[in-house]
Protein backbone atom coordinates (compact mmCIF):
# COMPACT_ATOMS: atom_id res chain seq x y z
CA UNK A 1 0.00 0.00 0.00
CA UNK A 2 1.30 3.44 -0.97
CA UNK A 3 2.03 5.77 1.95
CA UNK A 4 2.91 9.46 2.19
CA UNK A 5 4.04 11.32 5.31
CA UNK A 6 4.58 15.07 5.37
CA UNK A 7 6.47 17.13 7.91
CA UNK A 8 6.19 19.41 9.69
CA UNK A 9 2.40 19.48 10.18
CA UNK A 10 2.56 23.26 10.50
CA UNK A 11 5.24 25.83 9.78
CA UNK A 12 5.26 29.49 10.68
CA UNK A 13 7.74 31.75 8.88
CA UNK A 14 8.51 35.43 8.78
CA UNK A 15 8.32 37.04 5.38
CA UNK A 16 11.65 36.43 3.66
CA UNK A 17 12.61 33.50 5.89
CA UNK A 18 13.40 30.54 3.62
CA UNK A 19 12.60 26.96 4.63
CA UNK A 20 11.76 23.46 3.35
CA UNK A 21 8.80 21.08 3.58
CA UNK A 22 9.38 17.34 3.57
CA UNK A 23 7.41 14.52 1.95
CA UNK A 24 8.48 10.94 2.66
CA UNK A 25 6.89 8.18 0.62
CA UNK A 26 6.74 4.44 0.06
CA UNK A 27 5.29 3.25 -3.21
CA UNK A 28 5.48 0.30 -5.56
CA UNK A 29 6.92 1.69 -8.76
CA UNK A 30 6.65 5.47 -8.57
CA UNK A 31 4.81 6.89 -11.58
CA UNK A 32 4.88 10.43 -10.30
CA UNK A 33 5.13 12.59 -7.19
CA UNK A 34 2.88 15.63 -7.16
CA UNK A 35 2.85 18.83 -5.14
CA UNK A 36 -0.39 20.75 -4.77
CA UNK A 37 -1.33 23.93 -2.95
CA UNK A 38 -4.68 24.06 -1.14
CA UNK A 39 -6.29 27.24 0.17
CA UNK A 40 -9.01 26.96 2.87
CA UNK A 41 -12.28 25.63 1.45
CA UNK A 42 -10.81 25.20 -2.04
CA UNK A 43 -9.62 22.35 -4.23
CA UNK A 44 -5.96 21.34 -4.61
CA UNK A 45 -4.10 23.49 -7.13
CA UNK A 46 -1.35 21.76 -9.09
CA UNK A 47 2.23 22.99 -8.58
CA UNK A 48 4.77 20.35 -9.72
CA UNK A 49 5.21 16.80 -10.95
CA UNK A 50 8.44 14.87 -10.40
CA UNK A 51 9.06 11.47 -11.96
CA UNK A 52 12.58 10.32 -11.14
CA UNK A 53 15.22 10.73 -8.43
CA UNK A 54 17.40 13.77 -9.00
CA UNK A 55 14.71 15.69 -10.82
CA UNK A 56 14.04 19.31 -9.82
CA UNK A 57 11.29 21.75 -10.79
CA UNK A 58 11.10 25.45 -10.03
CA UNK A 59 8.34 28.06 -10.10
CA UNK A 60 8.76 31.55 -8.69
CA UNK A 61 9.74 31.12 -5.01
CA UNK A 62 9.13 27.37 -4.97
CA UNK A 63 11.50 24.55 -5.88
CA UNK A 64 10.68 20.86 -5.65
CA UNK A 65 13.29 18.08 -5.52
CA UNK A 66 13.01 14.30 -5.48
CA UNK A 67 15.06 11.40 -4.10
CA UNK A 68 14.18 7.71 -3.99
CA UNK A 69 12.52 8.09 -0.59
CA UNK A 70 11.47 11.70 -0.21
CA UNK A 71 10.72 15.02 -1.83
CA UNK A 72 11.37 18.52 -0.60
CA UNK A 73 9.53 21.70 -1.37
CA UNK A 74 11.90 24.60 -0.83
CA UNK A 75 10.39 28.04 -0.31
CA UNK A 76 12.77 30.94 -0.88
CA UNK A 77 11.99 34.37 0.59
CA UNK A 78 8.30 33.58 1.14
CA UNK A 79 5.58 36.19 1.08
CA UNK A 80 2.29 36.24 3.04
CA UNK A 81 0.43 35.15 -0.11
CA UNK A 82 2.37 31.86 0.01
CA UNK A 83 0.36 30.95 3.12
CA UNK A 84 -1.60 27.76 2.34
CA UNK A 85 -1.60 24.02 2.92
CA UNK A 86 0.91 22.21 0.71
CA UNK A 87 -0.05 18.67 -0.24
CA UNK A 88 2.20 15.91 -1.52
CA UNK A 89 0.77 12.94 -3.42
CA UNK A 90 2.14 9.86 -5.19
CA UNK A 91 0.89 7.74 -8.04
CA UNK A 92 2.01 4.13 -7.75
CA UNK A 93 2.75 1.62 -10.47
CA UNK A 94 -0.13 -0.67 -9.58
CA UNK A 95 -2.83 1.98 -9.77
CA UNK A 96 -4.94 3.34 -12.62
CA UNK A 97 -4.08 6.88 -11.64
CA UNK A 98 -5.11 6.91 -8.00
CA UNK A 99 -3.27 9.58 -6.02
CA UNK A 100 -2.31 8.86 -2.40
CA UNK A 101 -2.03 12.08 -0.43
CA UNK A 102 -0.13 13.08 2.67
CA UNK A 103 -1.69 15.02 5.52
CA UNK A 104 -0.25 18.29 4.24
CA UNK A 105 1.87 21.04 5.77
CA UNK A 106 0.06 24.21 6.83
CA UNK A 107 2.35 27.12 5.99
CA UNK A 108 1.78 30.54 7.53
CA UNK A 109 3.96 33.45 6.45
CA UNK A 110 3.80 36.52 8.67
CA UNK A 111 4.57 39.98 7.25
CA UNK B 1 -7.61 28.62 -18.83
CA UNK B 2 -9.78 25.47 -18.75
CA UNK B 3 -10.88 24.33 -15.32
CA UNK B 4 -12.93 21.67 -13.59
CA UNK B 5 -16.24 22.95 -12.23
CA UNK B 6 -18.48 21.42 -9.57
CA UNK B 7 -22.05 22.02 -8.44
CA UNK B 8 -23.42 22.67 -5.95
CA UNK B 9 -20.74 24.32 -3.84
CA UNK B 10 -22.60 23.29 -0.67
CA UNK B 11 -25.23 20.59 -0.22
CA UNK B 12 -27.12 19.99 3.01
CA UNK B 13 -29.17 16.80 3.29
CA UNK B 14 -30.90 14.61 5.83
CA UNK B 15 -29.47 11.24 6.76
CA UNK B 16 -30.86 8.53 4.47
CA UNK B 17 -31.49 10.86 1.55
CA UNK B 18 -29.92 10.48 -1.89
CA UNK B 19 -27.57 13.15 -3.21
CA UNK B 20 -26.00 13.70 -6.59
CA UNK B 21 -22.82 15.75 -6.89
CA UNK B 22 -22.03 17.10 -10.32
CA UNK B 23 -18.78 17.84 -12.09
CA UNK B 24 -17.84 19.19 -15.49
CA UNK B 25 -14.29 17.98 -16.24
CA UNK B 26 -11.88 19.83 -18.51
CA UNK B 27 -12.88 19.41 -22.12
CA UNK B 28 -10.96 16.66 -23.95
CA UNK B 29 -9.88 15.00 -20.69
CA UNK B 30 -10.63 11.29 -20.62
CA UNK B 31 -9.82 10.18 -17.06
CA UNK B 32 -12.10 11.22 -14.21
CA UNK B 33 -11.80 10.89 -10.46
CA UNK B 34 -13.64 11.55 -7.21
CA UNK B 35 -11.86 12.21 -3.95
CA UNK B 36 -13.14 13.29 -0.57
CA UNK B 37 -11.66 15.18 2.35
CA UNK B 38 -13.19 14.94 5.79
CA UNK B 39 -12.52 18.12 7.78
CA UNK B 40 -8.96 18.11 9.09
CA UNK B 41 -8.04 14.86 7.35
CA UNK B 42 -6.21 13.72 4.22
CA UNK B 43 -7.61 13.88 0.72
CA UNK B 44 -8.80 10.30 0.03
CA UNK B 45 -9.29 8.56 -3.31
CA UNK B 46 -12.78 7.23 -4.01
CA UNK B 47 -12.97 6.12 -7.64
CA UNK B 48 -11.44 6.49 -11.09
CA UNK B 49 -13.43 6.31 -14.33
CA UNK B 50 -12.26 5.80 -17.90
CA UNK B 51 -13.96 4.75 -21.11
CA UNK B 52 -17.37 4.70 -19.42
CA UNK B 53 -16.43 2.31 -16.68
CA UNK B 54 -14.87 2.27 -13.24
CA UNK B 55 -11.17 1.44 -13.48
CA UNK B 56 -10.38 1.49 -9.78
CA UNK B 57 -12.20 2.12 -6.50
CA UNK B 58 -11.30 2.34 -2.85
CA UNK B 59 -12.81 0.51 0.12
CA UNK B 60 -14.79 3.67 0.88
CA UNK B 61 -16.62 3.36 -2.45
CA UNK B 62 -19.17 0.76 -1.39
CA UNK B 63 -22.60 -0.11 -2.86
CA UNK B 64 -24.01 3.21 -1.62
CA UNK B 65 -21.87 5.07 -4.14
CA UNK B 66 -22.12 5.18 -7.92
CA UNK B 67 -20.66 7.27 -10.71
CA UNK B 68 -21.96 8.12 -14.13
CA UNK B 69 -21.05 10.09 -17.19
CA UNK B 70 -24.56 10.78 -18.50
CA UNK B 71 -23.44 12.88 -21.46
CA UNK B 72 -20.30 14.22 -23.06
CA UNK B 73 -19.64 16.84 -20.43
CA UNK B 74 -20.91 15.84 -16.98
CA UNK B 75 -19.53 13.39 -14.44
CA UNK B 76 -21.65 12.63 -11.38
CA UNK B 77 -21.24 10.98 -7.99
CA UNK B 78 -24.39 9.58 -6.38
CA UNK B 79 -24.71 8.60 -2.75
CA UNK B 80 -27.87 6.52 -2.39
CA UNK B 81 -28.54 6.74 1.33
CA UNK B 82 -26.36 9.30 3.06
CA UNK B 83 -24.85 8.73 6.50
CA UNK B 84 -23.52 11.25 8.99
CA UNK B 85 -19.97 10.08 8.21
CA UNK B 86 -20.40 11.03 4.53
CA UNK B 87 -20.10 14.69 5.54
CA UNK B 88 -16.97 15.93 3.77
CA UNK B 89 -15.64 17.97 0.86
CA UNK B 90 -15.94 16.02 -2.38
CA UNK B 91 -13.50 16.86 -5.15
CA UNK B 92 -13.73 15.92 -8.79
CA UNK B 93 -10.55 15.72 -10.87
CA UNK B 94 -9.77 15.07 -14.52
CA UNK B 95 -6.70 14.12 -16.50
CA UNK B 96 -5.83 14.21 -20.18
CA UNK B 97 -5.00 11.00 -21.98
CA UNK B 98 -1.30 10.32 -21.61
CA UNK B 99 -0.93 13.19 -19.16
CA UNK B 100 0.05 12.59 -15.56
CA UNK B 101 -1.51 15.58 -13.87
CA UNK B 102 -4.93 15.53 -12.29
CA UNK B 103 -6.65 18.90 -12.15
CA UNK B 104 -9.09 19.36 -9.31
CA UNK B 105 -12.36 21.22 -9.06
CA UNK B 106 -13.28 23.60 -6.23
CA UNK B 107 -15.22 20.92 -4.37
CA UNK B 108 -18.72 20.36 -3.02
CA UNK B 109 -19.15 20.56 0.72
CA UNK B 110 -21.66 17.88 1.75
CA UNK B 111 -23.29 18.20 5.15
CA UNK B 112 -25.43 15.29 6.36
CA UNK B 113 -27.73 16.09 9.29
Amino acid sequence: EDQVTQSPEALRLQEGESSSLNCSYTVSGLRGLFWYRQDPGKGPEFLFTLYSAGEEKEKERLKATLTKKESFLHITAPKPEDSATYLCAVKGGTSYGKLTFGQGTILTVHP
Amino acid sequence: EPEVTQTPSHQVTQMGQEVILRCVPISNHLYFYWYRQILGQKVEFLVSFYNNEISEKSEIFDDQFSVERPDGSNFTLKIRSTKLEDSAMYFCASMAQGGGVQFFGPGTRLTVL
